[in-house]
């Protein structure tokens, strides 16, 4: 089954310490993104990529890191996170940056930093 | 600026009834309009897509419209059901770069 798979759905940390949140796709797509969904705000984007090695910031970029070693992988970096970056998380992927074939999302990742 | 703007903010409908959501968006160049239905706390899953040529699009209950030169896209939901309670996205790809603009969503509930 074609998908977007992210790791893990529900996440509680502490101030400062570090995580990752995976997020792999089957579909050989060349385009991956990562979101943060808030309240009022809807979806904003954190970092998106084009294709392997390449990665560039989205609208919210501050806090975050992310890698792009294989083309299936895209995984969220939080270095020392803090209670603000506390939201629903959701990675997307898509054929190329058009989408036009369609541009599918996890299933979230739900992240409480206390 | 490229903005994708959703109206209603919210919508209470009864059970059976139809209704139609709205969407109004400045992307350009415009390259497709996906509508999608997400359930609280998850993923979105894609209802429609439209390019530019397309002016109707429908699956199941769900029809897509999208007039390009007005720059206006409406979700109309026939028929109701209580499961069609999920908050409905607006995504406008352009043609350039990396470029999905995104509504901010209507909340649509519909009670018995």
């Amino acid at each position: 089954e074609a998908q977007v798979t992210q790791n893990p759905r529900y996440l509680i940390t502490v101030t400062g310490k570090k995580l990752t949140v995976t997020c792999s796709q089957n579909m050989n797509h060349e385009y991956m993104s990562w979101y943060r969904q808030d309240p009022g705000l809807g979806l904003r984007q954190i970092y998106y990529s084009m294709n392997v090695e390449v990665t560039d910031k989205g609208d919210v970029p501050e806090g975050y890191k992310v890698s792009r070693k294989e083309k299936r992988n895209f995984p969220l970096i939080l270095e020392s996170p803090s209670p603000n970056q506390t939201s629903l998380y959701f990675c997307a992927s898509s054929l190329n940056v058009w989408g036009a074939r369609g541009y599918t999302f996890g299933s979230g990742t739900r992240l409480t930093v206390v | 600026k490229n903005q994708v703007e959703q109206s209603p903010q919210s919508l209470i409908i009864l059970e059976g009834k139809n209704c139609t959501l709205q969407c109004n968006y400045t992307v350009s160049p415009f390259s497709n309009l996906r509508w999608y239905k997400q359930d609280t706390g998850r993923g979105p899953v894609s209802l429609t897509i439209m390019t530019f040529s397309e002016n109707t699009k429908s699956n199941g209950r769900y029809t897509a419209t999208l007039d390009a030169d007005t720059k206006q896209s409406s979700l109309h939901i026939t028929a109701s059901q209580l499961s069609d309670s999920a908050s409905y996205i607006c995504v406008v790809s352009a043609n350039t770069g990396n470029q999905f603009y995104f509504g901010t969503g209507t909340s649509l509930t519909v009670i018995p």
